[in-house]
C-alpha cells in the first residue's frame, strides 16, 4: 500500500519567514496530494491540494510543488503570521474513491 | 463550513463502561470514517464506511465497532473501555458523487473530536 513520509515533524519559525514542510510517497499511482490544517482543539480542515498533472499551484500565501519523478511534494508557507501555528498534514490518495493516505504531522510554530 | 458534528467533545469513564462516540453530518455525503489521533499527532484510519449497512474495518486494529444504519450517522461504540482506549477520536466524511460532469476530490471535512480518556 501507498507509505507517506512528511518532514521535519516540528518546525519553529520567526513571524514573517518562510516555512517548508516536504513529503515523499511510494506508489507511482497516486494521483491527488491534499494538505490539511489542524489547528489545536479542531480537526484538520483542507488548506490546498495538487493533482499529478500539475507542478505547482498556490494560493495567497501558501504554494505546493510536486515532483513526480522523485515522488515528492512540499508545502511552502510565506510571510508566516501567529496564525499559522498549527499541525499541517500532507496526504497522498490514487484514483477518486479510494482512502487518503496521511504523513505523520508537521507542528508549526509561528514565533512572534 | 463543514456541517459534521461529533458527542461528546470530552468524556471521562472509568476501566469496563460501554461508550458510545456519536457522529452526525448533515451533507449527505455517501462516505464517513472514524480516524484515532494519538498524542503523537498522527492519524489512524480505524474505522470507515461507503454507505448505509457498508463499514470496513481501517489501517490501525481496534477493538471499537461502528454502525451505520443512517447515512448521517456514523456512531463508534467501546464495549468495556479500557486504559488503551484513551485518545482522540476524529470523525470525517467525503462525498464521491459527480456534479456538473466532474467528480468530487473527495476532500475529508472532520469534526472537532472526542476526546476520551479511560481511567
Amino acid at each position: 500500500g501507498e507509505n507517506v513520509e512528511q518532514h521535519p515533524s516540528t518546525l519553529s519559525v520567526q513571524e514573517g519567514d518562510s516555512a517548508v514542510i516536504k513529503c515523499t510517497y511510494s506508489d507511482s499511482a497516486s494521483n491527488y496530494f491534499p494538505w490539511y490544517k489542524q489547528e489545536l482543539g479542531k480537526g484538520p480542515q483542507l488548506i490546498i491540494d495538487i493533482r499529478s498533472n500539475v507542478g505547482e499551484k498556490k494560493d495567497q500565501r501558501i504554494a505546493v510543488t510536486l515532483n513526480k519523478t522523485a515522488k515528492h511534494f512540499s508545502l511552502h508557507i510565506t510571510e508566516t503570521q501567529p496564525e499559522d501555528s498549527a499541525v499541517y498534514f500532507c496526504a497522498a490518495r490514487k484514483a477518486a474513491g479510494n482512502k487518503l493516505t496521511f504523513g505523520g504531522g508537521t507542528r508549526v510554530l509561528v514565533k512572534p | 463550513e463543514a456541517d459534521i458534528y461529533q458527542t461528546p467533545r470530552y468524556l471521562v469513564i472509568g476501566t469496563g463502561k460501554k461508550i458510545t462516540l456519536e457522529c452526525s453530518q448533515t451533507m449527505g455525503h455517501d462516505k464517513m470514517y472514524w480516524y484515532q489521533q494519538d498524542p503523537g499527532m498522527e492519524l489512524h484510519l480505524i474505522h470507515y464506511s461507503y454507505g448505509v449497512n457498508s463499514t470496513e474495518k481501517g489501517d490501525l486494529s481496534s477493538e471499537s465497532t461502528v454502525s451505520r444504519i443512517r447515512t448521517e450517522h456514523f456512531p463508534l461504540t467501546l464495549e468495556s473501555a479500557r486504559p488503551s482506549h484513551t485518545s482522540q477520536y476524529l470523525c470525517a466524511s467525503s462525498d464521491s458523487s459527480v456534479r456538473r460532469g466532474l467528480a468530487s476530490t473527495g476532500e475529508l471535512f472532520f469534526g472537532e473530536g472526542s476526546r476520551l480518556t479511560v481511567l
